[in-house]
């Protein structure tokens, strides 16, 4: 148990629905990040958040939305998504942004499957 | 362009004996180095991190090293227990760049 939750832990959808994936963080960090894991790739960072405030959009497709209410809860919103995001999400917290003194702690991960 | 690379898709190592894993980087602005742990169905678990002013970091069985004129870095279990059987990530930041830059992961088996 690191501190971090995700909700669902499994997810499928069709290409036409919307859905919401939950992440919440119990450690008092700032810093929250959501990755993405497909199969024989390496983590790819999403969307970076610190203090409410997104910092980083790694070019993600406008079907995947972030939204950050508090520094404890996010979530991403998925609509019309295609079979090719299919992947492990992953949601990640740091005390401060990645760095020198900022280690991410991940949670569990939702695993997506696009028909 | 992949900036941090496992070459080592997989590792199998007899339990007792030390397990070595590797990770070679690009970037020269990288400064802090990461080594995280993943079991199915979990996220992936810190492990342990060195800084670029070190070569060396040591906490119990693992120890990573760094060699910076090579951009190599390698996490050494000494000795391995069956309980380390995971895929093991090496990550690496640059200082003000926010963000973690992960390779594709090594599978270790430890064999009893």
């Amino acid at each position: 148990e690191t501190g971090v939750t995700q909700t669902p832990r499994h997810l499928v959808m069709g290409m036409t629905n919307k859905k919401s994936l939950k992440c919440e963080q119990h450690l008092g960090h700032n810093a929250m990040y959501w990755y993405k894991q497909s199969a024989k790739k390496p983590l790819e960072l999403m969307f970076v958040y610190n203090f409410k405030e997104q910092t980083e959009n790694n070019s993600v497709p406008s079907r995947f939305s972030p939204e950050c209410p508090n520094s404890s809860h996010l979530f991403l919103h998925l609509h019309t998504l295609q079979p090719e995001d299919s992947a492990l999400y992953l949601c990640a917290s740091s005390l401060g942004l990645a760095g020198i003194t900022d280690t991410q702690y991940f949670g569990p991960g939702t695993r997506l499957t696009v028909l | 362009d992949q900036q941090v690379k496992q070459n080592s898709p997989s590792l199998s190592v007899q339990e007792g004996r030390i397990s070595i894993l590797n990770c070679d980087y690009t970037n020269s602005m990288f400064d802090y180095f990461l080594w995280y742990k993943k079991y199915p169905a979990e996220g992936p678990t810190f492990l342990i991190s060195i800084s670029s002013i070190k070569d060396k970091n040591e906490d119990g069985r693992f120890t990573v090293f760094l060699n910076k004129s090579a951009k190599h870095l390698s996490l050494h279990i000494v000795p391995s227990q069956p309980g380390d059987s995971a895929v093991y990530f090496c990550a690496a930041s640059a200082e003000g760049a926010q963000k973690l830059v992960f390779g594709q992961g090594t599978r270790l088996t430890i064999n009893p």
